[in-house]
């Protein structure tokens, strides 16, 4: 069974440009959840979305969305990229209950120049 | 700000010794999970404690959740190099926020021969 997918591995942006990252969850899971992981501060909770709804949203400014889609995989857009956001982005998927587990995938690394 | 503090942020030992990790915080949370990470992979997740003072544990690995619910510690046993990683503790505050977790920095450990 294939686990959560991430694309893409490697991503290098400027300032100011937009990034989009796309996760595909494990087959079943309807529940997706976007963190950033990076250096030095651990994982920060950035989006959660059920069955096409965005349910919850970490501290994080607007130009960090998201979106899921009917086959449940989803994408995480930012803009206005700024240096700091430069990190590991993590996505990670369940069944609907949850029931806390969580499935993550390996990221996509986002460096911006 | 980290809710959730790791101690030690590194620790380097001989296989066959023992190490125990540490998490703690002064909010209280409804449940804790420990995860393993490591280079160039998502967190996997080892266990989920929900009742304070219950102890888990898995083959070489005990897990216990503190009494009043703010703090747990990973504990291993006669740890083996395949142990190396980062290891992250994670809450959820309540019983429906089970996929917006709170990290801890990490601790990462390296087990060498």
């Amino acid at each position: 069974e294939a686990g959560v997918t991430q694309s893409p591995t490697h991503l290098i942006k400027t300032r100011g440009q937009q990034a989009t990252l796309r996760c595909s969850p494990i087959s079943g899971h309807t529940s997706v959840y976007w963190y950033q992981q990076a250096l030095g501060l651990g994982l920060q909770f950035l989006l959660w979305y059920d069955e096409g709804e965005e349910r919850n949203r970490g501290n994080f400014p607007p130009r960090f969305s998201g979106r899921q889609f009917p086959n449940y995989s989803s994408e995480l857009n930012v803009n206005a990229l700024e240096l700091e956001d430069s990190a590991l982005y993590l996505c990670a998927s369940s069944f609907p209950s949850g029931a806390n587990v969580l499935t993550f995938g390996a990221g996509s690394r986002l460096t911006v120049l | 700000t980290q809710l959730l503090e790791q101690s030690p942020q590194f620790l380097s030992i001989q296989e066959g010794e023992n190490l125990t990790v540490y998490c703690n915080s002064s909010s209280v949370f409804s449940s804790l999970q420990w995860y393993r990470q490591e280079p160039g992979e998502g967190p996997v997740l080892l266990v989920t404690v929900v009742t304070g003072g219950e102890v888990k544990k898995l083959k070489r690995l005990t897990f216990q959740f503190g009494d009043a619910r703010k703090d747990s510690s990973l504990h291993i046993t006669a740890a083996q190099p395949g142990d190396t990683g980062l290891y992250l503790c994670a809450g959820a505050k309540t019983t429906d926020s089970w996929g917006k977790l709170q990290f801890g920095a990490g601790t990462q450990v390296v087990v060498t021969p």
